[in-house]
């Protein structure tokens, strides 16, 4: 089965610097790759997703780009704000037997310090 | 709204003592799914459905039971629930993914607010 390693799982930076979040997997048939982002006492919501034919997409402050032959995708949020702070999981999808399997990572907890 | 329902949100219980969390979807989802959540283990997936009627093992199934005898909803069952199912449980829906031949668009899972569960 599919197995999503992410990196680092704390993280702090100053406002206004870039974030930064690494994962690997290793199913090379993933084929979706969204981001989930988890404030504190809530639920996970998706934030930007990437398919395997696309290498990068950005929205705004946030981008996400995918290495299909390294098997590696990253999450880079610029000009980084305290309500950035929250708990990040990337996961890795793909399809099962018909069935769209999603593989988290263990998460990382992003901390903006104003 | 379009939203995923889970009740309740807090739950203490006694070791062995049935209980059922609920999850009901609104955007009329074919995917449903339970996941627990805990510290350094990441979201881990219990039970699927892919459709009514349709249910299969997650990666941690042990001491649980779904249903789906409605589109809607689906129930996560514990039947004799002990300490080390102390968690923090989400449900999630998504609708079936698209195939275009070669490929397949995968769809984001909506969550629910999720329930605190403590065994004790």
């Amino acid at each position: 089965g599919e197995n999503v390693e992410q990196h680092p799982s704390t993280l702090s930076v100053q406002e206004g610097d870039s974030a930064v979040i690494k994962c690997t997997y290793s199913d090379s048939a993933s084929n979706y790759f969204p981001w989930y982002k988890q404030e504190l006492g809530k639920r996970p919501q998706l934030i930007i997703d990437i398919r395997s034919n696309v290498g990068e997409k950005k929205d705004q402050r946030i981008a996400v780009t995918l290495n299909k032959t390294a098997k590696h995708f990253s999450l880079h949020i610029t000009e980084t704000q305290p309500e950035d702070s929250a708990v990040y999981f990337c996961a890795a999808s793909d399809l099962e037997g018909g069935y769209q399997k999603v593989t988290f990572g263990i998460g990382t907890k992003l901390q903006v310090i104003p | 709204e379009a939203q995923v329902t889970q009740n309740p949100r807090y739950l203490i219980t006694v070791t062995g003592k049935k209980l059922t969390v609920t999850c009901s979807q609104n955007m009329n989802h074919e995917y449903m799914s339970w996941y627990r959540q805990d510290p350094g283990l990441g979201l881990r997936q219990i039970y699927y459905s892919m459709n009514v009627e349709v249910t299969d093992k997650g990666d941690v199934p042990e001491g649980y039971k779904v249903s789906r005898k409605e589109k809607r909803n689906f129930p996560l069952i514990l039947e004799s629930p002990s300490p080390n199912q102390t968690s923090l449980y989400f449900c999630a829906s998504s609708l079936r993914p698209k195939t275009v031949w070669p490929d397949s668009y995968n769809s984001p899972l909506h969550f629910g607010n999720g329930t605190r569960l403590t065994v004790t």
